[in-house]
C-alpha cells in the first residue's frame, strides 16, 4: 500500500502484560514519529526517528515504553508492564524531509490500545 | 513553551450551515500552522497549512487565515456538508520536527 499501516488495529490486555505495536512506513520516508492519543486530549509526541541518526526519546513517559526502528524502516513500540493509564490510540506517523518545517506527516490509521 | 489552544467540542451543525472552529497558538519565532483531520476510522490527514502571516491556506473548501496580530489559525467552512464529520486538530511547528497539536475538534453535521 502507498500510505503508513500500522499494526494492530485493535488490542486487548490486561495490566501488567507488555504489548508490542508495529509501524510500516511510507517507503523512502527517512522521518518517523510515535504519538499517544489518548480520550479527549491532543497527539503526544512519544518518540522521533530520522534516518541513522539517535532518535528522540524526550516524549516517552516513561521507561516502561521503548521503540526501535529496523533497517531504517518498519518501527516497534514496546510498552512493558502495560497499566490502565496507558489505554489510548497510539499513532505512527512518516516525512520525506523533517528538516522543513513545512514537512507533512503522513499518519497510519493507530492501533486502539485498552488495558483492562 | 510552545502550544495549541482549539474550541471544545464537539460542534453539532446543519447540512450547509457556516463553521467556524477557533485555533490559537503560542510560540517563540514563526511557526508553520496546520489543520489536520481525522475521519472516522482513518488516521489524521493534512487540510491545510500556512507559513507566514497572513497566509491563506485552503482545502476542500475549507480556509484558515495566518494572523500573527491575534495569532490565530481559525477553520471556516461557508457550507458544510455531512462528509465533513470528523475530528479537526489545529497545530504548529516552529523548525525541526517536533509538531504540537491542539485537542482536537469533533464536529458532527447532520443531515
Amino acid at each position: 500500500g502507498a500510505g503508513v499501516s500500522q499494526s494492530p488495529s485493535n488490542k486487548v490486555t490486561e495490566k501488567g502484560k507488555d504489548v508490542e505495536l508495529r509501524c510500516d512506513p511510507i517507503s523512502g520516508h527517512t522521518a518517523l514519529y510515535w504519538y499517544r492519543q489518548s480520550l479527549g486530549q491532543g497527539l503526544e509526541f512519544l518518540i522521533y526517528f530520522q534516518g541513522n541518526s539517535a532518535p528522540d526519546k524526550s516524549g516517552l513517559p516513561s521507561d516502561r515504553f521503548s521503540a526501535e526502528r529496523t533497517g531504517g524502516s518498519v518501527s516497534t513500540l514496546t510498552i512493558q508492564r502495560t497499566q490502565q493509564e496507558d489505554s489510548a490510540v497510539y499513532l505512527c506517523a512518516s516525512s520525506l524531509n523533517p528538516a522543513s518545517s513545512l514537512e507533512t506527516q503522513y499518519f497510519g490509521p493507530g492501533t486502539r490500545l485498552l488495558v483492562l | 513553551g510552545n502550544s495549541v489552544t482549539q474550541m471544545e467540542g464537539p460542534v453539532t451543525l446543519s447540512e450547509e450551515a457556516f463553521l467556524t472552529i477557533n485555533c490559537t497558538y503560542t510560540a517563540t519565532g514563526y511557526p508553520s500552522l496546520f489543520w489536520y483531520v481525522q475521519y472516522p476510522g482513518e488516521g489524521l490527514q493534512l487540510l491545510l497549512k500556512a507559513t507566514k502571516a497572513d497566509d491563506k491556506g485552503s482545502n476542500k473548501g475549507f480556509e484558515a487565515t495566518y494572523r500573527k496580530e491575534t495569532t490565530s489559525f481559525h477553520l471556516e467552512k461557508g457550507s458544510v456538508q455531512v462528509s465533513d464529520s470528523a475530528v479537526y486538530f489545529c497545530a504548529l511547528r516552529t523548525g525541526g520536527f517536533k509538531t504540537i497539536f491542539g485537542a482536537g475538534t469533533r464536529l458532527f453535521v447532520k443531515a
